[in-house]
């Protein structure tokens, strides 16, 4: 069965730090580019970033740029987010997505059931 | 970045009746080279992660039912719901990957009437 299962997330404090986890199954998880895509309560989802197939190459939104980094562990078969200085602006359930992108198919079409990150003091 | 907005923010429809939820994109997502729309909608329901139904704007995803449709080109599109379901209540969002900064639209809600 081709699955994500995010870990990690949790309460912190402002300022502080987090490193959360995609484990990937089911699929030949170094072929694919991965996303992480955030949900504040009862909001929409923001894209906060992505990285290649083989990690060499990342964007991110401007709102966590220099304060998140994306990477990835191809032969564990994990995505990571490290997540340094937040803020309450960033708490929202974090998913992990895969992209599919090929000449007959585009769209995140496999996603996490989220981890739920929380800034509080 | 390319912003996404929606209309209506929410809407209620019938059982049986048609939903129709529309998106524009501040620029035009078609590229030239392909003449694909990188613009897809997802939906989402209460609790769970949201989930692809249409891709390069009227691809349906496989196993998505065929009374979702999308339609448009360039900068404005549109997700229909032929004749809507009680399992289609959900948020419905647009998403463009013209460029690597993703963006997704503010979300329609569909409710039952």
């Amino acid at each position: 069965e081709v699955q994500l299962v995010e870990s990690g997330g949790g309460l912190v404090q402002p300022g502080g730090s987090l490193r959360l986890s995609c484990a990937a199954s089911g699929f030949t998880f170094s072929s694919y580019w991965m996303h992480w895509v955030r949900q504040a309560p009862g909001k929409g989802l923001v894209w906060v970033s992505r990285i290649n197939s083989d990690g060499s190459s990342t964007s991110y939104a401007d709102s966590v740029k220099g304060r998140f980094t994306i990477s990835r562990d191809n032969a564990k078969n994990t995505l990571y987010l490290q997540m340094n200085s937040l803020r309450a602006e960033d708490t929202a359930v974090y998913y992990c997505a895969r992209i599919t992108v090929t000449t007959s198919k585009f769209g995140m079409d496999v996603w996490g059931q989220g981890t739920t990150v929380t800034v509080s003091s | 970045d390319i912003v996404m907005t929606q209309s209506p923010d929410s809407l209620a429809v019938s059982l049986g009746e048609r939903a129709t939820i529309n998106c524009k994109s501040s620029q035009s997502v078609l590229y030239s080279s392909n003449n694909k729309n990188y613009l897809a909608w997802y939906q989402q329901k209460p609790g769970q992660p949201p989930k692809l139904l249409i891709y390069w704007a009227s691809t349906r995803e496989s196993g998505v039912p065929d009374r979702f449709s999308g339609s448009g080109s360039g900068t404005d599109f549109t997700l229909t719901i032929s004749s809507l379901q009680a399992e289609d209540v959900a948020v419905y969002y647009c998403q463009q990957y013209y460029n690597t900064l993703i963006t997704f639209g503010p979300g329609t809600k569909v409710d039952i009437k």
